[in-house]
């Protein structure tokens, strides 16, 4: 099975724009998550979603939203970007099997902004 | 306020020995716990996973521990390799999945020859 995708895989905004980052979870795998790692902060949870629901949610302002769609493909959206923004976003996929959840991340996406 | 903590930043063994990485939480509704290894430039890699109703769990040469009334668990890797040179990081969940993750800091491990 191909793994966690995420695209594009490096990107550089300016501040006050906006950004939407993508990714795709392994074949079956219904629930995606995302994370923001930032060295200052280590990795934190942004949002959940599973069967195109918004499951669980992270301590971040209303600028971060995102969204699954019926594949269970999965979009992050950043408005008016600021330069703590600047991170490497995660987006993770699970499953459940045998009473334990395994969840596997994609490679991230490196978002800078200056 | 950190929930999840790993007190040490990098740890060194000899391949061959056992490596033992520790992780302390604060969250006593944490009721699900993981530990990932993460490479430069990767993401994470799922090692191995517990419930709070257990105790143990092993998967090859990963081991988990997990004490619940000392707020503790621990990894064990037996035998260590030159590959599992990498940061660990332990993680916690109060969803009884592996959702909504609170991570540790991470531990560098150097596996020398």
């Amino acid at each position: 099975k191909a793994g966690v995708t995420q695209t594009p895989r490096y990107l550089i905004k300016t501040r006050g724009q906006q950004v939407t980052l993508s990714c795709s979870p392994i074949s079956g795998h219904r629930s995606v998550s995302w994370y923001q790692q930032t060295p200052g902060q280590g990795l934190q949870f942004l949002f959940e979603y599973f069967s195109e629901t918004q499951r669980n949610k992270g301590n971040f302002p209303g600028r971060f939203s995102g969204r699954q769609f019926s594949n269970s493909r999965s979009e992050m959206n950043v408005s008016t970007l600021e330069l703590g923004d600047s991170a490497l976003y995660l987006c993770a996929s699970s499953y459940l099997a045998g009473g334990q959840e395994t969840q596997y991340f994609g490679p991230g996406t490196r978002l800078l902004v200056l | 306020d950190q929930q999840v903590k790993q007190n040490s930043p990098s740890l060194s063994v000899q391949e061959g020995r056992i490596s033992i990485l520790n992780c302390d939480y604060t969250n006593s509704m944490f009721d699900y716990f993981l530990w990932y290894k993460k490479y430069p430039a990767e993401g994470p890699t799922f090692l191995i996973s517990i419930s709070s109703i257990k105790d143990k769990n092993e998967d090859g040469r990963f081991t988990v521990f997990l004490n619940k009334s000392a707020k503790h668990l621990s990894l064990h890797i037996v035998p260590s390799q030159p590959g599992d040179s990498a940061v660990y990081f332990c993680a916690a969940s109060a969803t009884g999945t592996a959702s909504k993750l609170t991570f540790g800091t991470g531990t560098r491990l150097q596996v020398t020859l």
